[in-house]
This record gives C-alpha cells, structure tokens and sequence, in this order.
C-alpha cells in the first residue's frame, strides 16, 4: 500500500523559513517522480514543485520559483521542501504526491497533508 | 499558463440522476486528469489520461474529451459521489487545475 506522510508544517512569521518532509513507503520511490501540491483555506489546488526520480531536474511555477527548493533523498525514501521568504499567501495544507506517467504527468497517490500557516 | 476553467462552479443533482462536469482549457492539452475531494480530506485521483478511471472508481464514473474540452460523467449520481471535483492538465508547465465543481446531494 503506497503511504506518503508529510510533517514539518506549522506557524511561521512573514519572511521566515520552513522545511517540509514526506516520507514515502508501499513503493520503489526511486522509480518515481514527487511532488508537492498546496492548498490554500476554502481555496483550490496549486501546484508547487516536482523532481525527477534521480533528482537531477525540478520543476516550479513561477509563484513559487527562487524562494522553494524540492530536494529528495533515495537511501531514505524522503521528500522534502524547503520554503525561504515566506508570504502570507503561502498559508495552505501541503500535499506529497506520488507522479505517475511518462511525458503528460498526474498525480496518482496523495499525502494526509500538513498546514502551514504565515502569520506574524 | 494553460488556464482551466471548470463548470458549473457548483450543482446539486438527485440520486439516480445523470451528472456531466466540464472543464476548458485554454490552450490545447493532450489528455486531462480529475480528482475527487471529498470534505476535509486529500484529493484523490479519479480518472486519469482522459478516460481512465483510478483503481477502485465504480464505472458510474467515465470521462471524454479532447483538445481543450473535456468532461466527467456519472451515470447515475450516488449520495457517496458528493465532492468538490478538480480537472488538471500535465502537458505543459506549469503544471494546472482547475478552480473546482463542487457536487452537492440533492
């Protein structure tokens, strides 16, 4: 059974830093591309970042380009996201996804998410 | 950025009734993909490459499309099928989704 378990959320001041961790299990996580998906409070899904099986190429958008990293690492089954610069309107649940597909990409399994909250 | 935009934006349909979502794209995609999100829980993946349901979708559930129109169909609406459904499109960074349908039992 694929598991993914996201930790690291929380209450974080404008301007700050944060890191988040998803720990992957039920498959060969070095078979598949990752990412995180956020959603802000009553709002829809926004697509944050994606890395590569290997982790040599990544992947963001431009709201969130320069100030988040993806990173992951194979030996420990673990994604992680670096948030720098933090806004208010980073506040959402953040999801782990599992990718699947070769060239046209989705997002098959889904983490429970966690919060993060900007405020000061 | 390929914009979706999904309608109607919510709607309400009675046990047994047929029920079509639907979501445009701006630009031209080569296939959608749609997610289920029930109240306070994660989304998960519904159908996939336009037309393929996810392990364990009952076959109510079907999809259609091409180009920049695609839908989501249910046969015959069930009390469990009440949930916010979003399309999404993996062609072309950055990776999109729609604002979301929200189906409500009637």
């Amino acid at each position: 059974e694929v598991q993914l378990v996201e930790t690291g959320g929380g209450l974080v001041q404008p301007g700050r830093s944060l890191k988040l961790s998803c720990v992957a299990s039920g498959f060969t996580f070095n078979n598949y591309w990752m990412s995180w998906t956020r959603q802000a409070p009553g709002k829809g899904l926004e697509w944050v970042a994606s890395i590569t099986n290997s982790g040599g190429s990544t992947y963001y958008p431009d709201s969130v380009k320069g100030r988040f990293t993806i990173s992951r690492d194979n030996a420990q089954n673990t994604l992680y996201l670096q948030m720098n610069s933090l806004r208010s309107e980073d506040t959402a649940t953040y999801y782990c996804t599992r990718d699947d597909g070769t060239y046209y990409r989705w997002f098959a399994y889904w983490g429970q998410g966690t919060l993060v909250t900007v405020s000061s | 950025e390929i914009v979706l935009t999904q309608s109607p934006t919510t709607m309400a349909a009675s046990p047994g009734e047929k029920v079509t979502l639907t979501c445009r794209a701006s630009s031209s995609v080569s296939y959608m993909h749609w997610y289920q999100q029930r109240s306070g829980t994660s989304p998960k993946l519904w159908i996939y490459e336009t037309s393929k349901l996810a392990s364990g979708v009952p076959n109510r559930f079907s999809g259609s499309g091409s180009g920049t129109s695609y839908s989501l169909t249910i046969n015959s609406m069930e009390t469990e099928d009440a949930a916010t459904y979003y399309c999404q499109q993996g062609s072309s960074y950055p990776w999109t989704f729609g604002g979301g349908t929200k189906l409500e039992l009637k």
